[in-house]
């Protein structure tokens, strides 16, 4: 069973604050998929990032970061000098990477942190 | 416009009723979802399908739904006798698999409110 736990249910921050999104995972699976969704208020689930389990190394894209520990099944998403539009909610998701594992069809999704950026 | 594409954005209909929605993916892509989402719940996962073949079906997905992906293009989602608890948001999603899967992208949904 797979299951993605999104402690933060809202979160409010001044337009150019850094923001950080906490994402912790529960899965079976050895390897896997982790990824970012937004959800503005417009309803499209917007892709952000995906991660491999098999590969640690945190990156940057932009304003985003992410920072993946398995040791501890996180995968926390960063906005640096958060702007007005990055208001949304935003969803951390798993998914199983091999063919074998029941999952590996679908994304399970955690709750949801709606970020709201105040100018 | 080449993403997901859902029809109607918004469905009112009355208990009893049934609705259908439709999904057109993006054209390359070979797997489609569908994926139920209620207020301050993320997306869970209805039923996906790999070109025309429906692999697989969720628990939450009761006899009074049906979906189809004729001819491995658009597909439609059927809900029969709709109920009150049937009211949420319906996402439709697509990606392409080859050896892997890939991310896959979102539709705009569409909000059914049964009355």
């Amino acid at each position: 069973a797979q299951k993605v736990t999104q402690a933060q249910t809202e979160i409010s921050v001044v337009e150019k604050e850094d923001v950080t999104l906490d994402c912790v995972y529960e899965t079976r699976d050895t390897t896997y998929y982790l990824f970012w969704y937004k959800q503005p208020p417009s309803g499209e689930l917007v892709f952000l990032i995906r991660r491999n389990s098999f590969d640690e190394q945190n990156e940057i894209s932009g304003r985003y970061s992410w920072n993946f520990q398995k040791s501890t099944s996180s995968f926390n998403f960063t906005i640096t000098a958060s702007q007005v539009v990055d208001s949304a909610v935003y969803f951390c998701a798993l998914s199983a990477a091999l063919l074998s594992s029941g999952s590996a069809r679908q994304l399970t999704f955690g709750s949801g942190t709606q970020l709201t950026v105040l100018p | 416009d080449t993403g997901v594409s859902q029809d109607p954005r918004h469905k009112i209909t009355k208990r009893g009723q049934n609705v259908t929605f439709r999904c057109d993916p993006i054209s390359e892509h070979n797997r489609l979802y569908w994926y139920r989402q209620t207020l301050g719940q993320g997306p869970e996962f209805l039923t996906y399908f790999q070109n025309e073949a429906q692999l697989e079906k969720s628990r939450l997905l009761s006899d009074r739904f049906s979906a189809e992906r004729p001819k491995g293009s658009f597909s439609t989602l059927e809900i029969q006798r709709t109920e009150q608890g049937d009211s949420a948001m319906y996402l439709c999603a697509s990606s392409l698999f080859r050896l892997r899967n890939t991310e896959a992208f979102f539709g705009q949904g569409t909000r059914l409110t049964v009355v």
